[in-house]
């Protein structure tokens, strides 16, 4: 089956530096890899997708990196402030005949002021 | 718009009841999708359907059941609740499958005693 692995320890950031999360995935590349973000109680929101051939991408703070070679993708979020700290979470494409997400289990991140 | 909604956003259950859960969107989509998350795991798939009158098997999908009568609504029924299934409930939808940004409701939390 495929699997995500994120560091599930608490990530701490001073306010300001740039925070890291990484998302390891086993088996074949997915085609496409996402991130969302998740507040305490409240549902995941999406916040950006990066297809297999897309080694970049950005969106205004965030920016993701898909490495195929490493099976990994890069999440930072630059300038951090307080508010961004939430739990993120990388999905993966199910397939084996599911259409759904296959999700890890999440990076704790808190940006200390 | 309002999204995705909801209903109800806390239950308790005594083991072997059975209930409804309710989900809605007004984005027109296609694609809806029960997941659970429990403490240490990563979401999970339980049902989903690409379109009404059109559903299908997820990662773990023993004890539920979906129907998909209309566009809008995706209710997951728990026919005789187990303690194994105290978890948190959210239900997405998307335009184009479960490879896609998904728009995720508030979730539902549920405790079987």
């Amino acid at each position: 089956s495929q699997k995500i692995e994120q560091n599930s320890e608490a990530l701490n950031i001073q306010e300001g530096k740039t925070a890291t999360l990484t998302c390891n995935y086993t088996n074949y590349s997915p085609a496409y890899l996402q991130w969302y973000r998740q507040d305490p109680g409240r549902g995941p929101v999406f916040l950006l997708l990066i297809r297999e051939n897309e080694k970049e991408k950005r969106k205004e703070r965030l920016k993701v990196t898909f490495d195929t070679t490493l099976k990994q993708s890069l999440f930072h979020i630059t300038a951090s402030q307080p508010a961004d700290s939430a739990t993120y979470l990388c999905a993966r494409f199910s397939g084996g005949g599911a259409d759904g997400l296959t999700f890890g289990k999440g990076t704790h991140l808190i940006i200390q002021p | 718009n309002a999204g995705v909604t909801q209903t109800p956003k806390f239950q308790v259950l005594k083991t072997g009841q059975s209930m409804t859960l309710q989900c809605a969107q007004d984005m027109n989509h296609e694609y809806m999708s029960w997941y659970r998350q429990d403490p240490g795991m990563g979401l999970r798939l339980i049902h989903y359907s690409v379109g009404a009158g059109i559903t299908d098997q997820g990662e773990v999908p023993n004890g539920y059941n979906v129907s998909r009568s209309t566009t809008e609504d995706f209710p997951l029924r728990l026919l005789s609740a187990a303690p194994s299934q105290t978890s948190v409930y959210f239900c997405a939808s998307s335009q184009r499958g479960g490879y896609n940004e998904q728009f995720f409701g508030p979730g539902t939390r549920l405790t079987v005693l």
